[in-house]
């Protein structure tokens, strides 16, 4: 079965510093979500791409966080300069329509110290 | 703003027991979908619920949507260690955007 792949599957770095998790969604789903799961809680929607435009970025903290799909096919999240606060595991997830189920990778856990 | 309440927020049960999460919102849902996140895994869909009063079952797990689509619940029969992991419900407000709830984390005493 196909999957959603993103990488690294772990980072480490420091505050102020800058970092980039990528993703590559199952081929032919034009949906593109990032989520932020910090731990114990639900994933919480940052951005949402329809193809390569973004249909949803209202919980995106837009001074920092940054997010792209060019081509729309694989997307890039960046985060800079990285906060303590912004520990949490990144999830990325596509679906065929915008209301069909949602297919997630492995996410990145990010640990800022 | 649009929230989806889950309760509760841990369940333990012996193998063997029935379990139960419920899923509310304060507003009427188009469709709601539930997940299950393994210890250290991702969100894993189960199923999706768009009629009023549907009820699914998979196996050992049934799934409801209210009349009034403002809730939802996902019954486990005889539960097993490997139903172990936090389950989420995500509803759709109608526009196409899903709300992740707090989920429920079952663990299993053997």
């Amino acid at each position: 079965e196909a999957e959603v792949a993103q990488s690294p599957r772990y980072k480490i770095t420091e505050k102020s510093q800058a970092v980039a998790f990528w993703c590559d969604p199952i081929s032919g789903h034009a949906t593109l979500y990032w989520y932020r799961q910090i731990l114990g809680q639900g994933p919480e929607l940052l951005v949402q791409f329809q193809d390569e435009s973004v249909v949803d970025d209202s919980q995106l903290p837009k001074d920092r966080f940054s997010a792209e799909r060019l081509k729309g096919v694989d997307s890039t999240l960046k985060i800079q300069p990285a906060e303590l606060g912004d520990s949490a595991m990144y999830l990325c997830a596509s679906s065929f329509l915008e209301s069909s189920p949602l297919h997630f990778g492995n996410g990145t856990r990010l640990t800022v110290t | 703003g649009q929230q989806v309440m889950q309760i509760p927020q841990y369940q333990h049960v012996q193998e063997g027991e029935d379990f139960t999460t419920y899923c509310n919102s304060s507003t009427t849902l188009s469709n709601i979908q539930w997940y299950k996140q393994r210890p250290g895994g991702h969100p894993v869909f189960l199923i999706q619920l768009v009629k009023s009063g549907e009820v699914k079952k998979q196996k050992r797990l049934t799934f409801q949507f209210g009349e009034a689509k403002k809730n939802s619940s996902l019954h486990i029969t005889a539960t097993q260690t490997t139903d172990v992991g936090t389950y989420f419900c995500a509803g759709d407000f109608g526009n196409e955007k899903l709300t992740f709830g707090t989920g429920t984390r079952l663990t299993i005493i053997p």
